[in-house]
Formats: C-alpha cells, structure tokens, sequence
C-alpha cells in the first residue's frame, strides 16, 4: 500500500516557461497534498498546503500565483510552476496524507531552469 | 531561530562504529516525532517514529525529552549502507504538516 507516483523524476525548462509536475496516490486516497522544496543541501521546505477541493494555503514567501497547485481529485494533485527562472531550480517533492497511511513522499522532481 | 536544529555534520565514522545524532526542536506543543533518512537526489524515507519512552529498531534507537524538547538517534554497529542525511522531523500539530530539520549528513567508511 501507500504508493505514490510523482512525474517528471526530473525536468529542464527554459526561463520564461511553465512546468507541471504531477503527484498521485495509486492507492490510497490522499485528503491532504503538501509541496515540499529542497534546494542543495538544504532542508525540505513546505510550500503549501492543499485539501482535496479547496485552495491551496500557501507559507509566507511563497508566491501563490507562480506556483498553482491543484488538488481537483484525492487521487491526484498537480504543481505548476510558471514563468520559471533559474532560481526555481529545486527539488519538489510532493506529500500525500490521508487513506491511514500517515505521511508518504513522492519520488521528487528536479527541476534546473536555464 | 530554526524550529527544528541539528547539527549538519558531516559525521565521518568507521564500520563497526556507533554514533550519535540530536535535534531540538523550538514548539512545546509538537505532538510528533520522527527520523527520516534521505540519500543523495531522493525523496526522505521513515527510520522510525520517536515515542516518549524511547524505541528501538534493531541497530537504531531513537529517545524523545519532552522537557529539553530533545530528540536522538543512536546508530550502533554501522554499516556502510548507512551512509545517508538524516532528517529529524517534528509535527507542530496544526495540521498534520511537517516541520523537517536540516539534516546531519552520516557518511560510513570501510
């Protein structure tokens, strides 16, 4: 139980352009999707918070109209990051909580924006 | 002031040996805790959750001091497979959100 599929592994955009990257639980049924970011050799930082349905809350510094997220199913969730610039350049790790399998952690995207 | 602080590392140690990491965290009102191991350009995975009378899991043994608001982890007999970033992660309780440290890097040489 408990998988959790987040696409792309990895991504390189040019400045200036949108990235989506997807997060599903296979499994389960996920009420509530965090965003983490990890930049190097740095700690995961929460990005936002969203709920099967509602908007996303998002942590102070984190421009909510650069990163959409969308939560429209408890199976999938969706982070685009738009008008991406070189320092977007992050590793994203999606968060799945819900169907009593705790915290669970996708995979992670590494985005690099040239 | 960091909510959650370890020390980064990195600890170098031996085969065989046992080390020893810790982690404070700032809230009094945290309800859970937890270390998580995380490899190079992967996603963080649960070691073992951190209960109030101390638990172990086969070499590693993890304690929780509500009053110091200390948390460690005790590696013994390491392996070379040990060798990871180790993430001491605390739920704050509003929400079920994750509060992770910064992580101390544990690199095990033959």
């Amino acid at each position: 139980g408990a998988v959790v599929s987040q696409h792309p592994s990895w991504v390189i955009c040019k400045s200036g352009t949108s990235v989506k990257i997807e997060c599903r639980s296979l499994d389960f049924q996920a009420t509530t999707m965090f965003w983490y970011r990890q930049f190097p050799k740095q700690s995961l930082m929460l990005m936002a918070t969203s709920n099967e349905g509602s908007k996303a809350t998002y942590e102070q510094g984190v421009e909510k109209d650069k990163f959409l997220i969308n939560h429209a199913s408890l199976t999938l969730s969706t982070l685009t990051v738009t008008s991406a610039h070189p320092e977007d350049s992050s590793f994203y790790i999606c968060s799945p909580f819900g169907g009593g399998y705790g915290y669970t952690f996708g995979s992670g995207t590494r985005l690099t924006v040239v | 002031r960091k909510e959650v602080e370890q020390d980064p590392g990195p600890f170098n140690v031996p085969e065989g040996a046992t080390v020893a990491f810790n982690c404070t965290y700032s809230n009094s009102a945290s309800q859970s805790f937890f270390w998580y191991r995380q490899d190079c350009r992967k996603e963080p995975k649960l070691l073992m959750s951190v209960y109030s009378s101390g638990n172990e899991d086969g070499r590693f043994t993890a304690q929780l001091n509500r009053a110091s608001q200390y948390i460690s982890l005790l590696i013994r007999d390491s392996k070379l497979s040990d060798s990871a970033t180790y993430l001491c992660v605390v739920n704050e309780g509003a929400g079920n959100m994750l509060t992770f440290g910064g992580g101390t890097r544990l690199m095990v040489k033959p």
